[in-house]
């Protein structure tokens, strides 16, 4: 089946910094792609909507200027965080919908930890 | 605010009886209904779909939706230890729009 795939799975940086997430989408094209965000013991936060080619919609709540979102491609959506804080530590999760196929397919997520 | 509501349990069943996930959601316009399992420090993965109003049958697992009281269900019958995790009802507005998730329901399957 389709598979979406998602980089790094785990990663630590220390505050102040910027880290980057990848999301490829395998063996089809995914228009768009869904970031979500996920605290402990809390559910999937929808933090926004990428369109390949054009900017990304932010959900209410969400700093886009903190939270950037690249989707230069139809198989690569990127999710930046910059001026990273401890606050941030988060599961960071891509998702997109695969044409023909049933519900919605997710990345593997991706741990960060702000220290 | 559209919400999905889920009672977070955690549900305890023994294994092999069968377990009733339940969801209530607030908008009227919602058209797909999905259940995902998560389990801990994993991304969801995909249960059953369910589009329409009655039952839904997939092996062990049964969804059932009733559109006019906003509620959608799952069952799990043969309840196995690795059934064990959180059930994500999941909404959304339309077949490729964004899904809102419910807060999960943590269910434990005993030896």
């Amino acid at each position: 089946g389709a598979v979406v795939s998602q980089h790094p799975s785990r990663v630590i940086c220390k505050s102040g910094t910027s880290v980057k997430i990848e999301c490829r989408s395998l063996d089809f094209q995914a228009t768009t792609m869904f970031w979500y965000r996920q605290f402990p013991k809390q559910s999937l936060m929808l933090m926004a909507t990428s369109n390949e080619g054009s900017k990304a919609t932010y959900e209410q709540g969400v700093e886009k200027d903190k939270f950037l979102i690249n989707h230069a491609s139809l198989t690569l959506s990127t999710l930046t965080v910059t001026s990273a804080h401890p606050e941030d530590s988060s599961f960071y999760i891509c998702s997109a919908r695969v044409l023909g196929a049933d519900g919605y397919t997710f990345g593997s997520g991706t741990r960060l930890t702000v220290v | 605010q559209k919400e999905v509501e889920q009672n977070s349990g955690p549900l305890s069943v023994p294994e092999g009886a069968i377990a009733s996930l339940n969801c209530t959601y607030s908008d009227r316009g919602s058209q797909s209904f999905f259940w995902y399992r998560q389990y801990s420090g994993k991304s969801p993965e995909l249960i059953m779909s369910i589009y329409s109003n009655g039952d839904k049958e997939d092996g062990r697992f049964t969804a059932q939706l009733n559109k006019a009281s906003q509620y959608v269900s799952l069952l799990i019958r043969d309840s196995q230890p690795s059934d064990s995790a959180t059930y994500l009802c999941a909404v959304s507005p339309g077949t490729a729009s964004k899904l809102t998730f419910g807060t999960g329901t943590r269910l434990q399957v005993t030896l």
